[in-house]
């Protein structure tokens, strides 16, 4: 399987604090994608970083790629007790047509 | 509203019955997707569909079926082969069923419960 795997399984942080989580995967991709899931939800698109692009910024999270050790990292700065969530790592591998989810990260934001 | 509808949001099954799990989206995507999740894991493909009237097997279709005869619909079945149903179960669509893999818009899932 081409599954990304993130790290940690789970983090818990106090608000105001930065969270950083890790994905790695096993095969060259188009692109990288970070979803995030309220308990018992759907999951939400947060960003796409294509295979050429090194980093990426949205609002409060920035996520790195880093090709050639097929990794990514999501960095959410100041962190909230709304950012309480899963959050998923999917990627878009070269030569298939679905996108591979990781098992996640359950990220805890305490007030 | 666009977006994409699941129904229902809770479902009980009794062992041996069949049941159909709906998703409706009205986004205009040509590609949706069925995925299941189970608790603390990530999701897996059961189904998925570029187009209408077409679809395929993802990593784990045994016990599952699905129909795609309208865009806006890909229904669900969970039949009574599929050992082990319990699940949150997912649907998922995107704009295209080819090209690289942009956003996917998700559902807001169907828990699903054997009695």
């Amino acid at each position: 399987s081409q599954q990304g795997e993130e790290d940690p399984q789970a983090l818990s942080i106090q608000e105001g604090e930065n969270a950083t989580m890790n994905c790695s995967y096993k095969t060259s991709i188009n692109n990288l994608q970070w979803y995030r899931q309220n308990s018992g939800r759907g999951l939400v698109h947060l960003i796409l970083i294509r295979s050429n692009e090194r980093e990426k910024h949205s609002g409060r999270l920035r996520v790195t790629l880093d090709t050639s050790k097929k990794s990514s990292s999501l960095l959410i700065t100041a962190s909230r007790a709304a950012d309480t969530a899963s959050y998923f790592c999917a990627t878009d591998a070269l030569g298939y047509s679905t996108l591979t989810f990781g098992k996640g990260t359950m990220l805890l934001v305490s007030p | 509203d666009g977006g994409i509808t699941q129904s229902p949001k809770y479902l009980f099954r009794k062992e041996g019955q069949n049941v159909t799990l709906s998703c409706e989206q009205n986004l205009n995507h040509d590609a949706m997707y069925w995925y299941r999740q189970d608790p603390g894991q990530g999701l897996r493909l059961i189904y998925y569909s570029q187009i209408v009237n077409d679809f395929q097997k993802g990593d784990i279709a045994e016990g599952y079926s699905v129909s795609r005869e309208k865009k806006e619909s890909f229904p669900l079945t969970v039949t009574s082969a599929q050992k082990n149903p319990t699940a949150f179960y997912l649907c998922a669509s995107r704009t295209s069923g080819t090209g690289d893999f942009d956003e996917q818009f998700f559902g807001p899932g169907t828990r699903l419960t054997v009695l």
